[in-house]
This record gives C-alpha cells, structure tokens and sequence, in this order.
C-alpha cells in the first residue's frame, strides 16, 4: 500500500503557480521523497528528489518540512502541457532494487 | 537518446496464449523493473532485476517469468495469459547501488488486452 497522502484532484490557471502538496506520515529518516508525473498514455516521469533540503531543478521545486512528515511539489509557471496525474513517494533504497511504491495521485488539471 | 524502448506497444492475445514483452535501455543501467497499472491506479511491480542474470519478484509477481540474459534487455513473459493480465506494461530502468537514490527511467508502456 501506498504510504503518502495526496489530495484527489487541484486546479491551477495557466501561468501561475501549481503548489502539489503531500502527506509523508510514515517516513523513515533513510528514505528519500520523489516525485514522479504521468501525462495521459505516456509512462511516469521523475521530476525531482530529495531528503531533507529544498531541492531545486529546471521542471520544479520541492519543499520538504524539517519533520520530513510534509513535502510540497512548486511548478512555478505552470502551462498546459503540466496537466497530469503528481505522484509523491517514500524512496527507500534497499540492497536490491529500488522499489517504488505508487499511490493514486493527485490530478493537477492546468486551465487556460 | 532512446532512453527506455517497450516493444510491442499494443498487443491483443486470447485467453490462454502465451507472449513476450521487451524492455530495452541503452543508458547503461544496472537495474530494470518491470510494472502493471490498470485503470485508475498506480503503478505496482512485477518483476525487477539488479544486473544481469538476476531477477527478483516484486508485489505482483505471480503469472509472470522474466529474463535479464543481456544487461540492456529485460523480458517480461505471460506463459498462459488470463483476462486479469488485462493492463498496461511499463518498464523502467536505474542506476545501481553504488549510485543510491537516482531516479527510474520508465518507457512508453505496452497496452495488453486478454480476451
């Protein structure tokens, strides 16, 4: 079972920020918070990680709280083309593989 | 770059048949996954393997085999396809576990019916 929390579904307006938050109740101090998207028909894509500092990269910025229970995806100018199903999880790396688990997501739906 | 390459990319089997999705990668990736997302859910794996010739079973292993006979190849095979099976594949691939924590490269997806 998927261990974070998102909400269902958020609207953005075109143009403006997309702010995607998700819960991190269960966390281990070990585990690394991703952040994948899925547009329609296409296969997820990694959009960015961290552990415990703000990370920052071409697509996004991530905030993560100093209790890492709480994390925030920030597309900052958000178009059309983001419309897609935000997927945040709890990244534990173990001896073998680097096992994703995904929960249902939240559906950002960006609006001209 | 191709990235991560799923052949075939839509497949129609009847009940019972057996078949072969292919998963290649040319970014020198260690480890590679195979998944399955049905309707209006995540992801869950199937299979994985951590370099070649091994594999390992994932959430959702059972009615699948997989192969890792070459490290840019990761076959994923349904000996007796039942209507269950009725998903979308997804492969992916990553780094390995000197390089922790680096993100999976996921393919286009395979679309398989099981009438």
């Amino acid at each position: 079972d998927a261990k974070t929390t998102q909400p269902p579904s958020m609207d953005c307006a075109e143009g403006r920020a997309a702010n995607l938050p998700c819960n991190h109740s269960t966390i281990s101090g070990n585990e690394y918070v991703y952040w994948y998207r899925q547009i329609h028909s296409q296969g997820p894509q990694y959009i960015i990680h961290g552990l415990k500092n703000n990370e920052t990269n071409e697509m996004a910025s991530l905030i993560i709280t100093e209790d890492r229970k709480s994390s925030t995806l920030i597309l900052p100018h958000a178009t059309l083309r983001d419309t897609a199903v935000y997927y945040c999880i709890d990244h534990l790396t173990l001896e073998y593989g680097n096992k994703l688990v995904f929960g249902a997501g939240t559906i950002l739906r960006v609006k001209s | 770059n191709a990235g991560v390459t799923q052949t075939p990319k839509f497949r129609v089997l009847k009940t019972g048949q057996s078949m072969t999705l292919l998963c290649a990668q040319d970014m020198n990736h260690e480890y590679m996954y195979w998944y399955r997302q049905d309707p209006g859910m995540g992801l869950r794996l199937i299979h994985y393997s951590v370099g070649e010739g091994t594999t390992a079973k994932g959430e959702v292993p059972d009615g699948y085999n997989v192969s890792r006979l070459k490290k840019q190849n990761f076959l994923l095979g349904l000996e007796s396809a039942a209507p269950s099976q009725t998903s979308v594949y997804f492969c992916a691939s990553s780094l390995g576990v000197l390089r922790s924590n680096q993100p999976q490269h996921f393919g286009d997806g395979t679309r398989l019916s099981i009438l």
